[in-house]
């Protein structure tokens, strides 16, 4: 497709339960970031990756969050031992240049809303 | 450090009536600027950026936006309000040749008819 694809849409979980979300970034675009929005908040950032490399990571809340991008497109971000506060919205962009200082337009996907019961 | 401040979490107006949202960062280096709409259920699109050209920027569906150093400011205004500005806009700050976009709390705009 044109945009940013994730997957799934919606997922419930039970709490300790792992999850695996899913980002298809737009085809060539090589920065990818992952943002974390909780219900009535803005989105905060969580990893940002250049190809394959994971160069910011300083957002993940926990041990238990990890996210990568082995061959440079399709990333994943993994929640180990789910608990109620990780309940969010899971926002991937992606970007075509490196660096969005340069006024470099980030696009997202619809997200993935995560709830953990 | 960089932050931004949405001053409203929510703004009502009437349709054809101006609409004002507003944004104060802070930066400790050269920023860029950015608003952003999120429709529900729908993912973040880009309104328009700021990325020290000029300080009043214009962007889709008749919205514009004008930086102001002084104040440190980048309020959103749009001169008549249709039905389908209904949204939650963010305000997004990130200095220059990094990647931490930093989001505020959102703005939440209704329009009444």
């Amino acid at each position: 497709g044109a945009g940013v694809s994730q997957s799934p849409r919606y997922k419930v979980a039970k709490r300790g339960q792992d999850v695996a979300l899913r980002c298809d970034p737009i085809s060539g675009h090589v920065s990818l970031f992952w943002y974390q929005q909780a219900l009535g908040q803005g989105p905060e950032f969580l990893t940002y990756f250049q190809n394959e490399a994971q160069l910011d990571k300083s957002g993940l809340p926990s041990d238990r969050f990890f996210a990568e991008r082995p061959e440079g497109s399709v990333s994943t971000l993994k929640i180990q031992r789910t608990q109620q506060e990780d309940s969010a919205v899971y926002l991937c962009a992606s970007s075509s240049r490196t660096l969005t200082g340069t006024g470099n337009t980030i696009y997202f996907g619809e997200g993935s809303w995560l709830t953990v019961v | 450090a960089q932050s931004v401040t949405q001053l409203d979490s929510h703004v009502s107006v009437s349709e054809g009536t101006p609409v004002l949202l507003r944004c104060n960062y802070s930066s400790s280096y050269s920023p860029s600027l950015f608003w952003y709409v999120q429709h529900p259920n729908k993912g973040l699109q880009l309104l328009l950026k700021y990325t020290s050209a000029a300080t009043l920027v214009k962007g889709i569906n008749g919205f514009e936006a004008e930086f102001k150093k002084s104040e440190t400011s980048f309020h959103l205004t749009k001169p008549s309000a249709h039905m389908s500005d209904a949204a939650e806009y963010f305000c997004v700050v990130t200095p220059y040749n990094n990647n931490d976009m930093r989001f505020g709390a959102g703005t939440r705009l209704t329009v009444k008819p």
